[in-house]
């Protein structure tokens, strides 16, 4: 099936620093999101992005759709201990209507 | 967007029995998914529940194994049968609504099979 290759897997970053992942795939996705679950929590919608090229904040949260439409980065500035957590994006084929998710990316921050 | 009532929250079964696991949401919605969340892992998509007709399972899972119900547009229930600690894992429903494209998860039902 279609895979989302995600990265890195794991971070641990001091409190304050900026963080950044992405995701590349072979495929042409539609529509990129990106999440992320909490320890006994389902995952929640951080950002959405619909369009190629398109960059898209949500506070300290900034994510991008690539030009190519087979990537997409999220960036997190100054981050704070809430940031822990696992952070997945995943994405939606074209004419398709379930999603496809990455392997995740788990955040650890020491303070 | 919708709000997602899943339950239970967590259960911890015998090997060989069922556990019907239930997802309500607050308004109507079109598409409703149930994943399952291995320990450690990513998330995999077990079926799309359609409503007033059968279940659209993906590759590697059948219906004797995880039957499916969607009777109206705000509910539907997965069953997890002839339980095996194999299946040990997070039960997600997510819904779909039109109105911002987004997709939306309930918190999951931790099922530990022993």
């Amino acid at each position: 099936g279609q895979q989302l290759n995600q990265s890195p897997q794991s971070m641990f970053i001091q409190e304050g620093e900026d963080v950044s992942m992405n995701c590349t795939s072979s495929s042409i996705f539609n529509t990129w999101l990106w999440y992320k679950q909490d320890p006994g929590e389902g995952p929640v919608l951080l950002i959405a992005l619909y369009k190629a090229g398109e960059l898209t904040s949500n506070g300290r949260l900034t994510a991008q759709f690539g030009i190519t439409r087979k990537d997409s980065f999220l960036n997190i500035s100054a981050s704070i201990p809430s940031d822990v957590g696992i952070y997945f994006c995943a994405g939606q084929l074209r004419g398709a209507q379930k999603l496809v998710f990455g392997q995740g990316t788990r955040l650890t921050i020491n303070p | 967007s919708a709000v997602i009532s899943q339950k239970p929250s967590r259960d911890i079964c015998q090997r060989g029995t069922s556990l019907t696991i239930q997802c309500q949401v607050d308004s109507q919605v079109t598409m409703m998914f149930w994943y399952r969340q291995q320990p450690g892992q990513s998330l995999t998509l077990i079926a799309t529940a359609n409503q007033g007709s059968e279940a659209t399972y993906e590759s590697g899972f059948v219906i004797d194994k995880f039957p499916i119900s969607r009777p109206n547009l705000t509910f539907s229930t997965l069953t997890v049968s002839n339980m095996s600690p194999e299946d040990s894992s997070i039960y997600l429903c997510s819904v779909s609504e039109l109105v911002n494209y987004g997709y939306t998860f309930g918190s999951g039902t931790r099922l530990t099979v022993v």
